[in-house]
């Protein structure tokens, strides 16, 4: 699987956008990036994937840059309990579906 | 409640013991997938499970981790004689395996204290 940067920690005003980037330069045609957020003392929840295409749900939206080399996850209205660490990651739809969890950003949402 | 439930939340236990611990994916779900996180870093992925078979082990599942899914159903992953450094939260996530989407579903863990 490709590898993924993201920035160690990021703070955003409470009912702000929260941008999150996530560069993801050596990845391969068949790659998805994936967006999981991991909330203190809670297990990872997925977020929202895409392939080239910018998608949204009730969660987020997320930008795919056209040479897919890097994305951007948006929170719209961040709130106090988006504060968690958000992990960017590219996989294959195969026959694994192991998630490769990299360092993630740490979210502070702050009032 | 994702659904996902795992047995004990904690377990303190002196080095050289044996460990073992439960996890119940969600009903339907015929992917299963253990995880180890350390403080401070992601989850790492251990092994998992399509149905009753397991399909892959990661190389940090030495010979003292054992897996098993014996009906498909709810999983158990033991460690034999426990050392300080298995030490960490261990996770179970569930799915439904799709060819064109992942979305897997993790409990709140097992957090593992080796003294």
């Amino acid at each position: 699987d490709a590898k993924t940067t993201q920035p160690p920690s990021m703070d955003c005003a409470e009912g702000r956008a929260a941008n999150l980037p996530c560069n993801h330069s050596t990845i391969s045609g068949n790659e998805y990036v994936y967006w999981y957020r991991q909330i203190h003392s809670q297990g990872p929840q997925y977020i929202i994937h895409g392939l080239k295409n910018n998608e949204t749900n009730e969660m987020a939206s997320l930008i795919i840059t056209e040479d897919r080399k890097s994305s951007t996850l948006i929170l719209p209205h961040a709130t106090l309990r988006d504060t968690a660490v958000y992990y960017c990651i590219v996989m294959a739809n195969n026959a694994g579906n192991m998630l490769t969890f990299g360092g993630g950003t740490r979210l502070m949402v702050k009032p | 409640d994702t659904g996902v439930s795992q047995d004990p939340r904690h377990k303190i236990t002196k080095r050289g013991q044996n460990v073992t611990f439960r996890c119940d994916p969600i009903s339907e779900h015929n992917r299963l997938y253990w995880y180890r996180q350390t403080l401070g870093q992601g989850p790492e992925f251990l092994t998992y499970f399509q149905n009753e078979a397991q399909l892959e082990k990661s190389r940090l599942l030495s010979d003292r981790f054992s897996a098993e899914r014996p009906k498909g159903s709810f999983s158990t992953l033991e460690i034999q004689r426990t050392e300080q450094g298995d030490s960490a939260m261990y996770l179970c996530a569930s799915e439904i395996f799709r060819t064109s989407y992942n979305e897997q579903f993790f409990g709140l863990g097992t957090r593992l204290t080796v003294l």
